[in-house]
C-alpha cells in the first residue's frame, strides 16, 4: 500500500499568514495527488485535484504544487474559515489511500 | 446536480449487522465506481476500498475484507455498505463518495450493548 505522510500534524497560525502543508508518498505517485479539508461535523470538501489543478468554487488562495513523492498545499494569507484538518489523498494505486491529516489553528 | 444521499444514522448492538445505503442522483451512476470511507470519532479518513458500478466488482481493503460488504441496487442507482458481526470498533461514521470530490454526507453508526 502507499503511504501518505503529512506534516506538520499541526500547524498554529494567524489569520492573514500564508502556509505550506506537505504531503510524502512512499513511492513515486506521477501527480495523483488530491487535498481535503474537513470541518467538525462535515464531508470532506476538495480543494485542489491531481496535485495543482483547482477546482471551481474553491477560493484562489488555495493551491498544490508537486510530484513524484513530494506535494504540498499551499494557502496564501490564511482567513478564519480556513481553521480546519487537511488531508491529502491518493489515486495512484486502485486501493486509494489518505494521509493522517494537518490541523491548523488559529495561534 | 451531482448528490450522493445516505440513509440515516444506526444504533446496534454487537454482532448485529448494519447496511447503509447511498442514493446517487444528477449522472450515470454507472460511469463511476464508488468508494467507502470510515472515520472513527477523532480520528481520520480511513479508505475501505470501492466497488465497480458497471460490473458489480467490489475491491476492500485489507483493513476490510471478511465482515464488510459493497454491494449495488443498480436500478436505483444506490450502493450499499453491509458491515456484519458489528463490533465496538467499527463505531464511526461511514462516507460514499465518488471522483472527482463528491461526497455523502455520512452516517454514523454507534456500537452499544
Amino acid at each position: 500500500n502507499i503511504v501518505l505522510t503529512q506534516s506538520p500534524a499541526t500547524l498554529s497560525v494567524t489569520p492573514g499568514e500564508s502556509v505550506s502543508l506537505s504531503c510524502r508518498a512512499s513511492q513515486s505517485i506521477s501527480t495523483s495527488i488530491h487535498w481535503y479539508q474537513q470541518k467538525s461535523n462535515e464531508s470532506p470538501r476538495l480543494l485542489i485535484k491531481y496535485a495543482s489543478q483547482s477546482i471551481s468554487g474553491i477560493p484562489s488562495r488555495f493551491s498544490g504544487s508537486g510530484s513524484g513523492t513530494d506535494f504540498t498545499l499551499s494557502i496564501n494569507r490564511v482567513e478564519s474559515e480556513d481553521f480546519s484538518i487537511y488531508y491529502c489523498q491518493q489515486s495512484y494505486s486502485s486501493l486509494y489511500t489518505f494521509g493522517a491529516g494537518t490541523k491548523l489553528e488559529l495561534k | 446536480q451531482i448528490q450522493l444521499v445516505q440513509s440515516g444514522p444506526e444504533l446496534k448492538k454487537p454482532g448485529e449487522s448494519v447496511k447503509i445505503s447511498c442514493k446517487a442522483s444528477g449522472y450515470t451512476f454507472t460511469n463511476y465506481g464508488m468508494y467507502w470511507v470510515k472515520q472513527a470519532p477523532g480520528q481520520g479518513l480511513q479508505y475501505m476500498g470501492w466497488i465497480n458500478t458497471e460490473t458489480g466488482k467490489p475491491t476492500y481493503a485489507d483493513d476490510f475484507k471478511g465482515r464488510f460488504v459493497f454491494f449495488l441496487e443498480t436500478s436505483a442507482s444506490t450502493a450499499y455498505l453491509q458491515i456484519n458481526n458489528l463490533k465496538n470498533e467499527d463505531m464511526a461514521t461511514y462516507f460514499c463518495a465518488r471522483n472527482p470530490g463528491y461526497w455523502g454526507q455520512g452516517v454514523m453508526v454507534t456500537v452499544s450493548s
